[in-house]
Formats: C-alpha cells, structure tokens, sequence
C-alpha cells in the first residue's frame, strides 16, 4: 500500500541554523501539508500546498519557514533560521484529488521527523 | 474559525470490552469532514474513521464506528471487542471543505486497553 515517507527520522541542530525537512508524498496525490505537534500538544496545521503554490498558512507559518516542491516527488519544509520553540515533531501529509469523480478528502501521514533545536 | 474539543484526557477499557470516546466542534459550516485519526507511542498518526457532514448514516470500520449528531456537532467514536492494540492517544479532526481543507485537531484522548 502507498504511503507518505519522511526524511530525516530525526534532527537535531543549533539554534540559528537552517533546516530543511522531506516527504516524499504518495504519488498520485496532488494536496500536500504540513502540521507539526509539540510533545504534550495537540497537532498544529501549517501549510497547505496545491499546483506548485500555497493555498493555506497558518499564523504559526511565518517568514522563516518556506515549502517547496521541487520535482515531481519531493515535498520541503524549510526553516531558516531555527529557534528553540521549532523544536517537535514535523508531519507532512497528502491527499488525493478525484476518484471514480468524487473528491477524496482523506489526509495520509507520514511518520514524522522529530526536530530537536538545542 | 472551527474549534474541536475533546473532554476526556485519559481513558481506559478492559480488552474485549466497548469504548466511547467524545468530540464535539463548533462551526458555522454545513458542509465538512470529520475524522479520528489513532496516534500510538510511535507518533504515527494513522487515519481510523472519517463522516461526511451530509452523511446521516454513521460510518464504520471493522470494530470502529462513529455516532455523529449534526445538530449536537458531536461525533463520538466507538470501539468495540478493544484490543490490546487500540492503546493510543486519538485525535478528532474537523475539515472545512475549501482549497487548503486544512484538518483542525482536538487535543486528544489517550486510551488505554488493559488486559
């Protein structure tokens, strides 16, 4: 069964620096997110991606994270500048368009990437 | 904007016996998804149950299914026969049907099947 895959499992990095998170979205999908939970949270939406442009951010989606797909797999996350709160799991997810003419809304997760700023 | 609570943190059941677990949202919306996604110590969240807002007819999957009640905006989620399986943290989830139909979670109930 297809699923959504992530890279790195686990990251961890300094304050400051910039990290970029990959999925790998099942293929026929065409919506692709990002959410994230900090441990103890509940899961945060923030950002949606359709035809090669953002269709939703959430205020948590400011100027220093950025999407980006850069072929026709790859799905980033990126965080420019990283801060002691970005630490907790990155969850990227898609979703497919029409099957057998009817919209699919199901959202399909990958495992995650746990982003530890230290 | 859409909010989704869930009232009961922690919640345990004896293995083979039923579970009922609540959500209720608050939206102007009439036409949306609901979901309840199961999130276990792997932090895998994996996708149990989904009701379409037109639907009147309560989904269910093998020993999950839902009790929706549009006017209430309850959706509850029933597991029956639990297994030791089903322990997990569940997310109820509501999806507003626009362009970015981003999902807004609850903040969770962690089941726990004892044996």
């Amino acid at each position: 069964e297809p699923e959504v895959t992530q890279t790195p499992s686990h990251q961890v990095t300094q304050m400051g620096q910039e990290v970029i998170l990959r999925c790998v979205p099942i293929s026929n999908h065409l919506y692709f997110y990002w959410y994230r939970q900090i441990l103890g949270q509940k899961v945060e939406f923030l950002v949606s991606f359709y035809n090669n442009e953002i269709s939703e951010k959430s205020e948590i989606f400011d100027d220093q994270f950025s999407v980006e797909r850069p072929d026709g797999s790859n799905f980033t996350l990126k965080i420019r500048s990283t801060k002691l709160e970005d630490s907790a799991m990155y969850f990227c997810a898609s979703r497919g368009g029409l099957r057998n003419g009817r919209a699919r809304y199901e959202q399909y997760f990958g495992p995650g990437t746990r982003l530890t700023v230290t | 904007a859409q909010t989704v609570t869930q009232s009961q943190p922690e919640m345990s059941v004896q293995e083979a016996e039923t579970v009922t677990l609540s959500c209720t949202y608050d939206t102007s919306e009439s036409n949306y998804y609901l979901f309840w996604y199961k999130q276990p110590p792997s932090r895998q969240m994996i996708l149990v149950i989904r009701q379409e807002a037109y639907k009147q007819q309560n989904a269910t999957e093998n020993r999950f299914s839902v009790n929706f009640q549009k006017a209430a905006k309850s959706f509850s989620l029933k597991i029956s026969d639990s297994q030791l399986g089903d322990t997990a943290m569940y997310f109820c989830a509501f999806m507003k049907l626009t362009s970015g139909s981003r999902l807004t979670f609850g903040e969770g109930t962690q089941l726990t099947v004892n044996p």
